[in-house]
């Protein structure tokens, strides 16, 4: 069965830190690894990974991807309040015509002022 | 872009009613998809719809659950017989492409609360 861990599960830091945010994967016809950030409601896309070694870059935030060791880290630098958020990692597989997110439970990220 | 919609935001209801969710996903979207998820854990999938065919169906989907896609545009999952443990949200996201790995655009969901 397909498996994504996420850690840590959550994290506490102050305005200002870096944080770096891990996921591993175990997923059937893998082809893509997504970041999302989950605030009260719908998770907002962030990051879709396909290539290892190809870090992927948006504002204060960036990814990166190792397809040998199956994992991929969310890095995200001057950590700001508005970042508090739960982030998921998701690994994407396909199936015939099918291609099926599977999910990590999230790290919880809070950043205080 | 409108971004996907769902409705209704809430949802109360007594053990054993059924009840009916919507979504209408981005104007264009050809694929939809419906998600669960309960505190603390990540989205689970529970079936996909290419167009108006449902493709793909989880096995956590038991027979109480069905979800159609009538015209490739709006969909709507229905829970028959409501227990305790459907209590959750349930989350509809929509891609489009003729890749299949397109990332998937999520709506807030309809949060499911069984008394």
């Amino acid at each position: 069965e397909d498996k994504v861990v996420q850690s840590p599960l959550s994290l506490v830091v102050h305005e200002g830190d870096t944080v770096t945010l891990n996921c591993s994967y175990e997923v059937t016809n893998f082809r893509s690894l997504l970041w999302y950030k989950q605030e009260k409601k719908a998770p907002t896309f962030l990051f879709m990974l396909t290539s290892s070694g190809i870090e992927k870059k948006s504002g204060r935030l960036s990814s990166i991807l190792d397809k040998k060791e199956l994992f991929s880290i969310l890095n995200i630098t001057a950590t700001q309040t508005g970042d508090s958020a739960v982030y998921l990692c998701a690994g994407g597989g396909s199936g015939g015509s099918n291609y099926k997110l599977t999910f990590g439970k999230g790290t919880l990220l809070t950043v205080n002022p | 872009d409108t971004g996907v919609s769902q409705d209704p935001r809430h949802k109360i209801t007594k053990r054993g009613q059924n009840v009916t969710f919507r979504c209408d996903p981005i104007s264009e979207h050809n694929r939809l998809y419906w998600y669960r998820q309960t505190l603390g854990q990540g989205p689970e999938f529970l079936t996909y719809f290419q167009n108006e065919a449902q493709l793909e169906k989880s096995r956590l989907l038991s027979d109480r659950f069905s979800a159609e896609r009538p015209k490739g545009s709006f969909s709507t999952l229905e829970i028959q017989r409501t227990e305790q443990g459907d209590s959750a949200m349930y989350l509809c996201a929509s891609s489009f492409g003729t890749a299949i790995d397109q990332p998937q655009h999520f709506g807030d969901g309809t949060r499911l609360s069984i008394l």
